[in-house]
């Protein structure tokens, strides 16, 4: 199975709202790391958190880390319907190996 | 300068036909990978190429699919006798060897459709 679980797998949800998206995985870990991907085409990485961190911020994201839980959750504030995409989770187990991907989640955010 | 680059972007074959993807790292970026990703998907892991090492082929599903990387720099994913279930968009990514973390550079993908 995936080392990364996204949940939900959709969410819609209206303009100016906020929209949390869950991530899960099962070993441990170096870093987390969150991508967006717009129609199926390449990714595009958002946000990196390590798991010496629990909390990081960029722009209107907001990401946590609990690495005794082994979860983290993407935040996005204000969304907008740009902000339409799929969102997943990647972990990296050791510095400099290979990232492992979630199952993603479709966010939709209706003008 | 320039991201990962993919080609084709579209690729239609009939089934047993044999095709090759393409892909152009960032310059500089010695990690490659492929990945495939099926309709509403996540990522499933191909092949990884890092530096001079061995490749790690773990997530090649078939011995119908190879890749090479030649000179460190651009990669050929070749699917053989391709099946309908083959179908798929290849993505591949590049990052920095020999950093603290790994950040990926994804190119657009191929879209490939196996008719």
């Amino acid at each position: 199975s995936q080392q990364g679980e996204e949940d939900p797998q959709a969410l819609s949800i209206q303009e100016g709202e906020n929209a949390t998206m869950n991530c899960s995985y099962k070993t441990s870990i170096n870093n987390l790391q969150w991508y967006r991907q717009n129609s199926g085409r390449g990714l595009v990485h958002l946000i990196l958190i390590r798991s010496n961190e629990r909390e990081k911020h960029s722009g209107r994201l907001r990401v946590t880390l609990d690495t005794s839980k082994k979860s983290s959750s993407l935040l996005i504030t204000a969304s907008r319907a740009a902000d339409t995409a799929s969102y997943f989770c990647a972990t990296e187990r050791a510095s400099g190996s290979r990232l492992t991907f979630g199952e993603g989640t479709q966010l939709t955010v209706n003008p | 300068g320039a991201g990962v680059s993919q080609s084709p972007s579209n690729k239609v074959t009939e089934k047993g036909k044999d095709v090759e993807l393409r892909c152009d790292p960032i310059s500089g970026h010695t990690a490659l990978y492929w990945y495939r990703q099926s309709l509403g998907q996540g990522l499933e892991f191909l092949i990884y190429f890092q530096g001079n090492s061995a490749p790690d082929k773990s997530g090649l599903p078939s011995d119908r699919f190879s890749a090479e990387r030649t000179g460190g720099s651009v990669s050929t994913l070749t699917i053989q006798r391709t099946q309908q279930e083959d179908s798929a968009v290849y993505l591949c990514a590049s990052s920095l060897e020999y950093r603290s973390y790994n950040e990926q550079f994804f190119g657009p993908g191929t879209r490939l459709t196996v008719l």
